[in-house]
């Protein structure tokens, strides 16, 4: 199964943007990436997804690369609730039960400074 | 909508003593997972579903069962309880397609002492 590196842990300034980075080099071509995030005490919640094409959405942005090795889970303007783990995952949508095998990583803890 | 609601939110467990998780989503979804996670640490797959009747092993499936008899339910068992299974256990659900999203629970807080 493809797997995915993040970096441990990043920092930002409030209003500043955040680049998260994803490295998944073993991508197949069906594979989607997937962002969710983990606020402290809390399940993960989805953030955004794409296969090719770059994504946005009201929480934020997906970069994806042109090979589709990496991609960039973009935050525009951070805020404090921001602060929480990002994890990047990948989904495969042409492998049959192993489907069901979606693995997280540790993600990237996003520290967000007022 | 209600989406995945675990039970209990906290529980204390003897070591030896066993105890079910339950979890139960109202999206008729046919995918459903079970996650722990340690402190500090990601989430450990467990077990998954695909359908009701179908279930297969994580990462960490050792010390722990898991049954699906209806697309709703899926509940952990944990048979022997050990330290080693502190965690806080995430329940998650989704249509399965790879551009669909997972949809997770608040979690439960598992002490065993």
């Amino acid at each position: 199964d493809a797997k995915t590196t993040q970096p441990n842990s990043m920092e930002s300034n409030e209003e500043e943007p955040v680049h998260l980075p994803c490295n998944h080099s073993t991508i197949s071509g069906t594979d989607y990436i997937h962002w969710y995030r983990q606020l402290p005490s809390q399940g993960p919640e989805y953030v955004i997804h794409g296969l090719t094409s770059n994504v946005n959405n009201r929480m934020a942005s997906l970069a994806i690369a042109e090979d589709r090795k990496s991609s960039t889970l973009i935050l525009h303007r951070a805020t404090l609730r921001d602060a929480a783990v990002y994890y990047c995952i990948l989904r495969d949508a042409d492998r049959g039960s192993t489907l069901g095998r979606l693995y997280f990583g540790r993600g990237t803890q996003l520290t967000v400074w007022p | 909508n209600a989406g995945v609601t675990q039970t209990p939110k906290f529980r204390i467990l003897k070591i030896g003593q066993s105890m079910t998780l339950q979890c139960t989503q109202d999206m008729n979804h046919n995918y459903m997972y079970w996650y722990r996670q340690d402190p500090g640490m990601g989430l450990k797959l467990i077990y998954y579903s695909v359908g009701a009747g179908i279930t297969d092993k994580g990462e960490v499936p050792n010390g722990y069962n898991v049954s699906r008899s209806t697309t709703e339910d899926f509940p952990l068992r944990l048979e022997l309880a050990a330290p080693s299974q502190t965690s806080v256990y995430f329940c998650a659900s989704s249509s399965g397609r790879s551009n669909e999203k997972l949809f997770f629970g608040s979690g439960t807080q598992l002490s065993v002492l």
